[in-house]
C-alpha cells in the first residue's frame, strides 16, 4: 500500500465551526507532514510530526491545532478559520532520514465562509 | 533567509527536450528534490539530489550543483501528459523541513 489517503475530500465551514481534516498512510512511515497550498502557489509547511512527536511548527495560528494519534494517523483540528484559512490542505508521509521523498495524499479543499 | 527561484512558465513542443532551472539559497542544505504538481492533484516525487552531478531516471534527468546553489530537471522526448507545474524542493539539515519554490508551469503543445 502506498498511498497516502485524506478525508474529507471537500469542507465547507463557518468561522465558528469545529472540525477536523484526516490523514492516513499504511506505509510504515514515521514522519508525517502538513501542508497548506493556496490556488497557484507551493505548499507551504505547516506541521511536522516525527515519531508520532511535532517536530516542527512553522508558526501556525493556534486556530489549526495538529495531532498524531499514532504512526498511521494525522489529524488537523480546526477551530475559529477565517476566510483567508481557504485552500488546499494536503498530508504527506516519508521515511525518516535523509533523501526521503515524500508521499501526498490528494488533500482536502477546506472553503471557509 | 531562504529563498528558490524557477521560471514561471515554460512551453514546449512534444518529442522535445525541456530543461527547468531552479536556484536556491538556504541554510543547512540537505538534499534538492524535484515533484510533479498537475492541476488539482497532489505532487508526486520525480528525483532527489544531495550531491552534485547528474541522475538519470527513465526520461528525466536532475542535476545539482552546491557551490552554485543551481539544479535543473531536464525532461526529455516530451508527452502531452507532462504538461504539469514542476516544484522544486530544498530540504533543510535533518530533512524535515522542505520549502518549495514556487513551481514552472510547463504546457507541451502538439
Amino acid at each position: 500500500d502506498t498511498e497516502v489517503t485524506q478525508t474529507p475530500k471537500h469542507l465547507v465551514m463557518g468561522m465558528t465551526n469545529k472540525k477536523s481534516l484526516k490523514c492516513e498512510q499504511h506505509m510504515g512511515h514515521r514522519a508525517m507532514y502538513w501542508y497548506k497550498q493556496k490556488a497557484k502557489k507551493p505548499p507551504e509547511l505547516m506541521f511536522v510530526y516525527s515519531y508520532e512527536k511535532l517536530s516542527i511548527n512553522e508558526s501556525v495560528p493556534s486556530r489549526f491545532s495538529p495531532e498524531c494519534p499514532n504512526s498511521s494517523l494525522l489529524n488537523l483540528h480546526l477551530h475559529a478559520l477565517q476566510p483567508e484559512d481557504s485552500a488546499l490542505y494536503l498530508c504527506a508521509s516519508s521515511q525518516v532520514g535523509q533523501g526521503s521523498e515524500q508521499f501526498f495524499g490528494p488533500g482536502t479543499r477546506l472553503t471557509v465562509l | 533567509g531562504q529563498n528558490i527561484d524557477q521560471p514561471t512558465e515554460m512551453t514546449a513542443t512534444e518529442g522535445a527536450i525541456v530543461q527547468i532551472n531552479c536556484t536556491y539559497q538556504t541554510s543547512g542544505f540537505n538534499g534538492l528534490f524535484w515533484y510533479q504538481q498537475h492541476a488539482g492533484e497532489a505532487p508526486t516525487f520525480l528525483s532527489y539530489n544531495v550531491l552534485d552531478g547528474l541522475e538519470e531516471k527513465g526520461r528525466f534527468s536532475s542535476f545539482l550543483s552546491r557551490s552554485k546553489g543551481y539544479s535543473y530537471l531536464l525532461l526529455k522526448e516530451l508527452q502531452m501528459k507532462d504538461s504539469a507545474s514542476y516544484l522544486c524542493a530544498v530540504t533543510n539539515t535533518g530533512g524535515f523541513k522542505t520549502i518549495f519554490g514556487a513551481g514552472t508551469r510547463l504546457f507541451v503543445k502538439a
